[in-house]
C-alpha cells in the first residue's frame, strides 16, 4: 500500500503563480523525496529531504517537512508552463520496512500560460 | 548526463507468452527498485536490490514475476506467463546507498516498458 498521499489530486494555476503541493504519510521515515513526471516519461529525482531536516530549496523548489504531523509541502514559485506535470512524494521508511521507497498517487499539476 | 536504460520501450505481447524487460542501471550505483505503474493502482513497487541481493519482492506475483540482477551492469523483470492484467508501464531505478539507510541522492528512473498483454 501506499505510504505518501498527496493533496490536491489536482492543481490548475496560472504561469507566475506559486503551486503548492502536500504529501502527508502514516509511519515515521527515513526520508521524503519529490518526483516530478512529464507525461508519457519517467519520473525525474527533484529533492530529497532527510528525517533530521525541516526544510530544504533548490532553485523555485522549496520543500518543508514536518515529522511530527507526519507532512511535507512542495512550493514551485514563479511557476511556468513547463512546469506543467504530475508530482509525486516518495518515503523511504527506514529500518522497519527494509528501507522501501513507496509512492504517493501524485498531484496533477496544470501551469496555464 | 548519465542515465537508467531500459529496453524495450514498448512491448505488446499475447496472453501466456514470456516477456523480459531488461534495465541498464547507472554504473556505480548499488540499488535498483523495479515499480508497475497503472492510472487505477499508480506506482507499484514490485522488488528492489541493493549489491545485486534481493532485499524485496513482496510486491511481486511470485507465480509469475521474478527479477534478477545477473552482474552489476544489468537489471532483468521476467514475467511467464503473461496475463492481460499485467498491461502496465515498468519502471526500474537505480540509486546510491552509501550505508544502511543513507541514500546519497534520489533515484533515476528508465524511461518505462510500456507493456500491452492481449
Amino acid at each position: 500500500s501506499q505510504q505518501g498521499e498527496e493533496d490536491p489530486q489536482a492543481l490548475s494555476i496560472q504561469e507566475g503563480e506559486n503551486a503548492t503541493m502536500n504529501c502527508s504519510y502514516k509511519t515515521s521515515i527515513n526520508n521524503l523525496q519529490w518526483y516530478r513526471q512529464n507525461s508519457g516519461r519517467g519520473l525525474v529525482h527533484l529533492i530529497l529531504i532527510r528525517s533530521n531536516e525541516r526544510e530544504k530549496h533548490s532553485g523555485r523548489l522549496r520543500v518543508t517537512l514536518d515529522t511530527s504531523k507526519k507532512s511535507s509541502s512542495l512550493l514551485i514559485t514563479a511557476s511556468r508552463a513547463a512546469d506543467t506535470a504530475s508530482y509525486f512524494c516518495a518515503t523511504d521508511a527506514g529500518w522497519g520496512s527494509n528501507y522501501k521507497l513507496t509512492f504517493g498517487k501524485g498531484t496533477l499539476l496544470t501551469v496555464n500560460p | 548526463d548519465a542515465r537508467v536504460t531500459q529496453t524495450p520501450r514498448h512491448k505488446v505481447t499475447e496472453m501466456g507468452q514470456e516477456v523480459t524487460m531488461r534495465c541498464q542501471p547507472i554504473l556505480g550505483h548499488n540499488t535498483v527498485f523495479w515499480y508497475r505503474q497503472t492510472m487505477m493502482q499508480g506506482l507499484e513497487l514490485l522488488a528492489y536490490f541493493r549489491n545485486r541481493a534481493p532485499l524485496d519482492d513482496s510486491g511481486m506475483p511470485k507465480d509469475r514475476f521474478s527479477a534478477e540482477t545477473p552482474d552489476a551492469t544489468l537489471a532483468t523483470l521476467k514475467i511467464q506467463p503473461s496475463e492481460p492484467r499485467d498491461s502496465a508501464v515498468y519502471f526500474c531505478a537505480s540509486g546510491l546507498v552509501v550505508r544502511v539507510g543513507f541514500e546519497v541522492d534520489g533515484y533515476t528512473f528508465g524511461s518505462g516498458t510500456r507493456l500491452t498483454v492481449v
